[in-house]
């Protein structure tokens, strides 16, 4: 049973061009969070999708950035016209539909703007 | 709204000493506790969390916490250290009973152990 994918592992743009982050959760993990790291801090929620829904983005810039999590395929975040100050690692992050709060994380996308 | 201190950032220490990382937390409600610890360029794995029961908990690599309710605490030890366990390692907090589960993060301590 495979663990969280994400791909790609490493991820280099230029100043306005489009990221796209895709994530594929554990085999039976409906749910999918996305969680931002900058250098020298802790992870920081950005949002909380299931199947077809957006849950809560409470942690989501607004502007430039999207998520979804179709009902085939993996979840993606979006960024689009990325500024140097998106430079970070994005964990994804998936759990089963109890709430025992078993969350598995990718190895995550180091995504570097230059 | 919940918050997350790790008093140390960084905390350096001989290989087959004992080591304590620091965890406070702020919550108004109640909480699921959580230690999880980052190697280089890798994903988050979680080391151990407290739902409820005994607040003491023992978790993968020889590493334990205790639950201190009346202190808001959660410090993470291992009597014994080895020099694989240099990594930097997060405490975590959820709120009980909320529908999102969405984790909130301390800054991390990185833990050096020298031989």
């Amino acid at each position: 049973n495979a663990g969280v994918m994400q791909n790609p592992r490493h991820l280099v743009r230029r100043r306005g061009q489009e990221a796209r982050l895709r994530c594929s959760p554990m085999k039976g993990h409906s749910h999918v969070y996305w969680y931002r790291q900058l250098p020298e801090e802790g992870l920081k929620f950005m949002v909380y999708l299931q199947k077809e829904n957006i849950i809560d983005e409470s942690g989501m810039p607004k502007e430039r950035f999207s998520a979804e999590f179709p009902k085939e395929g993996p979840s993606i975040l979006r960024i689009q016209q990325v500024v140097r100050g998106d430079s970070a690692a994005y964990f994804c992050a998936s759990r089963r539909d109890t709430a025992n709060y078993g969350y598995t994380f990718g190895s995550g996308t180091r995504l570097t703007v230059v | 709204a919940q918050s997350v201190t790790q008093l140390d950032s960084q905390v350096p220490v001989f290989e087959e000493a004992p080591v304590e990382l620091r965890c406070n937390y702020s919550s108004s409600v109640s909480v699921y506790l959580f230690w999880y610890v980052q190697y280089p360029n890798q994903g988050l794995q979680l080391l151990l969390k407290y739902l409820s029961g005994s607040t003491l908990v023992k978790g993968i690599n020889g590493f334990e916490a205790e639950f201190n309710k009346s202190q808001t605490s959660f410090h993470l030890r291992k009597p014994s250290v080895h020099i694989s366990d240099t990594a930097e390692y997060f405490c975590a907090v959820s709120t009980y009973g909320g529908s999102q589960g969405n984790l909130i993060f301390g800054k991390g301590t990185k833990l050096s152990v020298k031989p």
